[in-house]
């Protein structure tokens, strides 16, 4: 059964911090990916990372990096956080071919005050 | 890039009518259209997809079609039941761009299932 988890659940931040959301899976899965879930707007693609330390820009990676140094871990990073960063943070994991499912992990939901 | 437009938005059954959610995309090169549902709460699920090989794809109660000539793809759910009450996201995976399995997702459906 495949499991992908996700550092907190909810977390709160103050505006120019600096944030963390880690996400792993144990299934060995080439791809990982960050999502960002707003209602209305469906899950919008931040990063995503085919193998360990390569990372591609998704639709709207402005404000983000990432992180991929093992195989199983994929950082997001919010270099200085602010309140339009307010939003569901969702990480997913599949292997390498195109039609491959995703698996989500539980999401973060993040506030930055 | 390729663009997914889903509708509608909000969608409101009675128990055992059926379902209907459209989704249009723009790349012809379009090959896989997965269907993700999530129940509130929770985290999205793959509950159905289709390859573009393929016309119609059934699973119990849930069937995709696609229509590659329009570009679009719907979800049908039939004898609907309060279980089905989620956000169901169509998507899309286009090889010419997105080799990586990445996919485009629609705005989502929110389906409310009324006993």
């Amino acid at each position: 059964d495949v499991k992908v988890t996700q550092s907190s659940r909810y977390l709160v931040k103050r505006t120019g911090e600096k944030v963390f959301l880690e996400c792993v899976q144990d299934m060995d899965h080439e791809n990982m990916f960050w999502y960002r879930q707003d209602p209305g707007l469906g899950l919008r693609l931040i990063y995503f990372s085919y193998d360990v330390k390569m990372k591609e820009k998704g639709d709207i990676p402005e404000g983000y990096s990432v992180s991929r140094e093992k195989k199983e871990r994929f950082s997001l990073i919010l270099e200085s956080a602010s309140t339009n960063q307010t939003s569901m943070y969702l990480c997913a994991s599949s292997l390498l071919d195109p039609g491959d499912e995703q698996y989500f992990g539980p999401g973060t939901r993040l506030t930055v005050t | 890039g390729e663009n997914v437009e889903q509708h509608p938005s909000t969608l409101s059954v009675q128990e055992g009518d059926s379902a209907v959610i459209k989704c249009t995309y723009s790349d012809s090169a379009s090959n896989y259209f997965p269907w993700y549902k999530q129940e509130l709460g929770k985290r999205p699920q793959l509950i159905i997809d289709i390859r573009s090989n393929v016309g119609e794809k059934k699973d119990q109660r849930i069937a995709v079609t696609l229509n590659k000539t329009a570009k679009h793809f719907s979800l049908h759910i039939t004898e609907t039941q309060p279980e089905d009450s989620a956000v169901y996201f169509c998507a899309a995976s286009s090889p010419t761009t997105d080799s990586w399995g990445k996919l485009q997702f629609g705005a989502g459906t929110q389906v409310v299932v009324t006993p």
